[in-house]
């Protein structure tokens, strides 16, 4: 199985902070990572597919990038409705696996 | 407008069974692969299952294989997993997702989950 492993598992950051995550796998995945957004009691919600492509209907602050097996999620300007946990996902083979999770938390 | 509505989750013992159902509506759900995801409470997202469009095709996480069943009924517009033989592990919120691109790995639409739990 392809372990995702994320960094930092937690983060507090303030309003309009520019924001990394990083996101790894433990073998090349070519640009098959995904990541999502999930805030307290409600469902994933698709920010970033292959790697860097801007699902449709995402605030443009959103952006993803790497290739292989480092990639990163990047918020330019935090806002408050971005506090929430962050899950990146390899969609290369199955099992399909999710990184643990990076919980972003106002400071 | 897209919609996914799970149902079927519940209290039940070791060893017990459930259906889940999962009624699309929204698009056309015969052309889509559909997937299962867990997410157990306070805990990560884990992939359980998928199935291709036409249900001729299915793929389980180990950690279900050959207690899970995932089917669909095209007809119906219902997305289906029968769960055997379960664990305390298996206690979790139960989503079914849509992949975003007919087929693949990645759900741009999830339901809103239901919530099964093993217990005694």
């Amino acid at each position: 199985d392809i372990q995702m492993t994320q960094s930092p598992s937690s983060l507090s950051a303030s309003v309009g902070d520019r924001v990394t995550i990083t996101c790894r796998a433990s073998q090349s995945i070519s640009s098959y990572l995904n990541w999502y957004q999930q805030k307290p009691g409600k469902v994933p919600k698709l920010l970033i597919y292959a790697a860097s492509s801007l699902q449709s209907g995402v605030p443009s602050r959103f952006s993803g990038s790497g290739s292989g097996t480092d990639f990163t999620l990047t918020i330019s300007s935090l806002q408050p409705e971005d506090f929430a946990t962050y899950y990146c996902q390899q969609s290369y083979s199955t099992p399909i696996t999710f990184g643990q999770g990076t919980r972003l938390e106002i400071k | 407008e897209v919609q996914l509505v799970e149902s079927g989750g519940g209290l039940v013992q070791p060893g017990g069974s459930l259906r889940l159902s999962c009624a699309a509506s929204g698009f056309t759900f015969s052309s889509y692969w559909m997937h299962w995801v867990r997410q157990a409470p306070g805990k990560g997202l884990v992939w359980v299952s998928r199935i291709n469009s036409d249900g001729s095709s299915t793929s389980y996480a180990d950690s279900v294989k050959g207690r899970f069943t995932i089917s669909r009924d095209n007809a119906k517009n219902t997305l289906y997993l029968q769960m055997n033989s379960l664990r305390a592990e298996d206690t979790a919120v139960y989503y079914c997702a849509r992949v975003r691109g007919y087929s693949g790995y990645d759900f741009d639409y999830w339901g809103q989950g239901t919530l099964v739990t093993v217990s005694s």
